[in-house]
Formats: C-alpha cells, structure tokens, sequence
C-alpha cells in the first residue's frame, strides 16, 4: 500500500539523549514535511524538504534536524531531548512543494508519539 | 501574527447535520484546506476552496468567503464514523500553510 511509513510508533526517551525518528514515502513525492501536534495547538511545521538534496527551516526548527539524502526518506533527528519535545510527530508529503498553486493535499504518515523524560 | 480560529468542540446527533466554522487572518491567501483526523490517526485530506462559494463532496461541503476570511465544513446525514477531529488550514501568502488547533466532532446516537 502506497504511503508513509514512520518510526518508531512510540518511544519514551530520557532527556539528553539523541533521537531519530524515520520516515519513509513510496510515492515518489518530490516534497516532504515534519509536523509536531501539541495538545490546543495546531500542526507546526518543524522542518521541510522541496526536493532531494534540499532542507529548509519551518516555524519552530530549534532543537531538531533533518537531512534528504534520496526522494524517499526523510529523517528527523533530536540532537538532545528535552521534555518540551514530547509531543506527536507527523511526517508528510506531497507531489509539489507548497509553494506551488493547486490543491497540492498533503499525505501524512500515522506517526510518532514522544515521551521525553 | 497568523491566526486561525476554530470552535474547541462540537457535539452532533446521528443523522443530522453540522456546520464546523474557520475563521482566519492571515498575510494572504492562497488557499484553505480540510483535514479529517479520527483519534491517534494521521489527519486525511477532506476539501480545499481558493475561490468563494460551496464545493460538495458526497455528505461533505466546504464553503469559503475570503472577503470575510471565512470557511465552513457542512457534514450531512452525520455517521458514527465523522468523530473525529476536523483541521482548518490556510495557505498564506508565503505559500506556507497555517492550521487551527482543530474542532472535535462527537457524535451521539
């Protein structure tokens, strides 16, 4: 089945420590996203890639990198967990960048629900 | 600042139907979205207006008026299966999408 794949599903993780959560799409989409969704706050776009070989910084960046090596994963990466980043992450992606007109619909993993202690 | 506003929680009967409103400032327009998401689910693509006026989709209608920064979800003949939490997202002028914080749809039999 077509779609994004995310991983862990869940992790409890001690402060301090580093963390990659992966994510991987057989789409063949050109653009990909990582999302936090926080308890009465929206969606907020942590970091995005419009193409492979492309990184870019989306609202709150601080504390989380990402890389895109290839068109398919994209990984997000915690340098030092700090319990402020408990939260459940989303990966998604879509045909084009957001940046293009259209519909351009964003399809999203089941993702990554973090615990940092 | 960006903002985008959306009631907390709403409460419907089966069968009936339900208006879920968004009201949005943002710098720019270029698009709003819908977003469906069940508990401990990924959010799923529902609607997307960029001109003023209703788009239908089977039980499910999007309207939007940007002159009034404003759209609405319309689900009919409302199913156990629509609980859900419903996502309002506006594509500014950055081309960058802004979310609500979501409305939760609890539907009673």
């Amino acid at each position: 089945i077509a779609g994004i794949t995310q991983a862990p599903t869940s992790q409890i993780l001690a402060a301090g420590r580093r963390m990659t959560l992966r994510c991987t799409q057989d789409m063949r989409h050109n653009a990909m996203y990582w999302y936090r969704q926080d308890l009465g706050l929206g969606l907020r776009l942590i970091h995005y890639s419009n193409t492979a070989g492309t990184t870019g910084k989306g609202e709150v960046p601080d504390g989380y990198s990402v890389s895109r090596a290839n068109t398919d994963d994209f990984p997000l990466t915690l340098a030092s967990a700090v319990p402020s980043q408990t939260s459940v992450y989303f990966c998604a992606s879509s045909d084009s960048p957001t940046g293009l007109s259209g519909a351009n619909v964003l399809t999203f993993g089941a993702g990554s629900r973090l615990t940092v202690l | 600042g960006q903002n985008i506003d959306q009631p907390t929680e709403m409460t419907a009967t089966e069968g009936a139907i339900v208006q879920i409103n968004c009201t949005y400032q943002t710098s720019g327009f270029n698009g709003l979205f819908w977003y469906q998401q069940h508990a401990g689910e990924a959010p799923t693509f529902l609607s997307y207006n960029v001109l003023d006026g209703l788009e239908e989709k089977g039980r499910f209608s999007s309207f939007l008026s940007r002159s009034k920064g404003y759209s609405y979800l319309l689900l009919k003949e409302l199913q156990m299966k629509d609980s859900a939490s419903y996502l309002c997202a506006v594509r500014d002028s950055n081309y960058q999408l802004i979310w609500g914080a979501g409305t939760k749809l609890i539907i009673k039999p």
